[in-house]
């Protein structure tokens, strides 16, 4: 069975840095895209990019470029999406998903993240 | 704004039959595989169509998919209550070189 189980609930205030984490289970975690998708009221679904965790090539949307960083960790099957200075406008709940072509196969339970002073 | 429209909401009676479309451009829709998700309250997104009108396993053929030119059209028939969720088109787009999602449509099950 395909699992993707993410780290739980962060509340943060702005400044702040973070990295969230997705662990893998169940598929070979080296050989399948793994994206974060963001998830706000205001904006719906936004894919943000995706990293291939047998190279760690990463692709970024050009909205979130330079605003995170993606990376992964092959020995633990782990995804990770990390923020060196986070914004009050970085509050929304974030999602992991695995790829199939282009398509996302299997998502993670979502990490919902507040900042705020 | 999404890069994809889809209409906001849309609502039918229990064993009727729903379209959601989602409108794009030659280089999303019109270049690329769309799939469909599947977002029940509270819950994450589920890939309920994908490649225009596959669907995966465990997906019950009430469900379809399709596409035309720059549009997709999603289809339920035999609503059920339990079908109440948001619907979300995605697929990828040549130019931006970026995933992209529509807006999602809420449906409503009378």
């Amino acid at each position: 069975e395909v699992l993707l189980v993410q780290s739980g609930a962060e509340v943060k205030k702005p400044g702040e840095s973070l990295k969230i984490s997705c662990k893998t289970s169940g598929y070979r975690f080296t050989t399948s895209w793994i994206g974060w998708v963001r998830q706000t009221p205001g904006k719906g679904l936004e894919w943000m990019g995706i990293i291939y965790p047998g190279d760690s090539d990463t692709t970024y949307s050009p909205s979130f470029q330079g605003q995170v960083t993606i990376s992964a960790d092959k020995s633990i099957s782990t995804a990770y999406l990390q923020w060196s200075t986070l914004k009050a406008s970085d509050t929304a709940m974030y999602y992991c998903a695995k790829h199939r072509g282009r398509d996302l196969d299997y998502w993670g339970q979502g990490t919902l993240v507040t900042v705020s002073s | 704004q999404s890069v994809l429209t889809q209409s906001p909401s849309v609502s039918a009676a229990p064993g009727q039959k729903v379209t959601i479309s989602c409108s794009g451009s030659s280089s999303n829709i019109g270049n690329n595989y769309v799939s469909w998700y599947q977002q029940l309250p509270g819950t994450a997104p589920k890939l309920l169509i994908y490649e225009n009108n596959k669907r995966p396993s465990g997906i019950p053929d009430r469900f379809s998919g399709s596409k035309s030119g720059t549009s997709a059209t999603l289809g339920i028939t035999g609503l059920q209550t339990g079908d109440e969720a948001d619907y979300y088109c995605g697929t990828w787009d040549s130019s931006l070189t970026t995933g992209v999602f529509g807006g999602g449509t809420k449906l409503t099950v009378l």
